[in-house]
């Protein structure tokens, strides 16, 4: 199927450990997205790559670090997990290049982080 | 800043019309998307304005006005599928996408 994945879809971890979201685009899209989703619902942008390289970074601590080794793949590491870090990311993906918002943007099914 | 506001959450009636409304204050403006959220689930795109007017896409329908910074998304024949959050999102003049907080619709029958 033509789509966005994401894993895992659940994460529950402790505090301070390490972990990796992953999300891949089988779309052809240029353009990958993380989105973190809090217990509020509001869809806050965190990182924008276009093409492998980073257009977007809203103001994320830099615990949070995305990896894109290709355009179809966008990886999400987050370094000594904190208690506010639980929350929903969703991975998405756009077709147009250069971070020109105006295409619609296709979401991953979420991952779920709980941080006890 | 930049701003967008939704009502936080609206009931309606299986069977009814209801109207949800999106006020925005961006720097510039080069569209208005409106996605589509049920609880535990992905967002999904319903339908992308950036002329005035209204798009009409089956039962769903989208409003625009610049020069008010207004839009609004109609949904007619409710069904309880439509139970959702609908999110507004404003592309400003710099091509950031601006979400709304969302809007929680409650279909009750």
């Amino acid at each position: 199927d033509t789509a966005v994945s994401q894993t895992p879809k659940y994460l529950v971890t402790q505090m301070g450990n390490d972990k990796s979201i992953k999300c891949e685009q089988n779309l052809g899209h240029d353009t990958m997205y993380w989105y973190k989703q809090d217990s509020k619902k509001f869809l806050k942008i965190m990182f924008s790559y276009n093409n492998k390289e980073l257009i977007i970074n809203e103001t994320v601590p830099n615990r949070f670090s995305p990896k894109s080794p290709d355009k179809a793949h966008l990886n999400l590491h987050i370094n000594s997990l904190e208690l506010g870090d639980s929350a929903v990311y969703f991975c998405a993906s756009s077709l147009a290049g250069g971070g020109i918002n105006t295409d619609t943007q296709y979401f991953g099914p979420g991952t779920r982080l709980t941080v006890l | 800043g930049q701003n967008i506001d939704q009502p936080t959450e609206m009931t309606a009636t299986e069977g009814a019309i209801v109207q949800i409304n999106c006020t925005y204050q961006t720097s510039g403006f080069n569209g208005l998307f409106w996605y589509q959220q049920h609880a535990g689930e992905a967002p999904t795109f319903l339908s992308y304005n950036v002329l005035d007017g209204l798009e009409e896409k089956g039962r769903f329908s989208s409003f625009l006005s610049r020069s008010k910074g207004y839009s609004y998304l109609l949904l007619k024949e409710l069904q309880m599928k439509d139970s959702a959050s609908y999110l507004c999102a404003v592309t400003d003049s710099n091509y950031q996408l601006i979400w709304g907080a969302g809007t929680k619709l409650i279909i009750k029958p």
